[in-house]
């Protein structure tokens, strides 16, 4: 199965911040990358596809980059609801594969 | 608009079953993978498995390979998921997750279904 770690675990930050969120792949997954976010006490939501493409409904100060192996999720003017815990996810490959996922608290 | 509504919280014993379904509406139901994800307390997500609603196809996690069914009915647009012999560690909460098509990346949730094996 292929790996993916994030980094950091945990961050903490301020309302109106810029923050950047790292993953990293065990093997080269192209662009085949997601991010979900997930808020205590409920269910994930989709934010993110191939990368960089945002799910509908998801605003635009949400945004990814990176290919093969590293890869990033960018969140701009940090505001209470974006306090949450953020996942990255593969597939490239069956199963698909999370991070640990990383924690925003304020 | 995509909803997934999922059946309600299960208490189970330990060697018992549990069925957990998962309603599609405001979607063609057969194009789309339909996936389960799971997540034990305080922990992370993990992909259960995936049943194709077109032909009732699936592929599971290798751990948990012949406990796990999953099943669908096309009449109720309605996905299961039914896992055996369960253990404390198959305490958690099930997700079913829309599929962008049939990629294994997930484009909507359903609310989640909190299982709970204890004696």
């Amino acid at each position: 199965d292929i790996q993916m770690t994030q980094s950091p675990s945990s961050l903490s930050a301020s309302i109106g911040d810029r923050i950047t969120i790292t993953c990293r792949a065990s093997q080269d997954i192209s662009n085949y990358l997601a991010w979900v976010q997930q808020k205590p006490g409920k269910a994930p939501r989709s934010l993110i596809y191939a990368v960089s493409s945002l799910q509908s409904e998801v605003p635009q100060k949400f945004s990814g980059s990176g290919s093969g192996t590293h890869f990033a999720l960018t969140i701009t003017n940090l505001q209470p609801e974006d306090f949450a815990t953020y996942y990255c996810q593969q597939y490239k490959t069956y199963p698909p594969t999370f991070g640990q996922g990383t924690k925003v608290e304020i | 608009q995509v909803q997934l509504v999922q059946s309600g919280a299960a208490v189970r014993k330990p060697g018992a079953s549990v069925k957990v379904s998962c309603k599609a509406s405001g979607y063609t139901f057969t194009s789309y993978y339909m996936h389960w994800v799971r997540q034990a307390p305080g922990e992370g997500l993990e992909w259960v498995g995936l049943v194709n609603p077109y032909d009732g196809n699936t592929s599971y996690a290798q751990k948990l390979q012949g406990r796990v069914s999953m099943t669908r009915d096309t009449s109720t647009k309605t996905v299961y998921m039914e896992l055996s012999r369960l253990t404390t560690d198959d305490t958690a909460v099930y997700y079913c997750a829309k599929d962008i098509h049939s990629s294994g990346c997930f484009q909507r949730w359903g609310q989640g279904t909190l299982v709970t094996v204890s004696s």
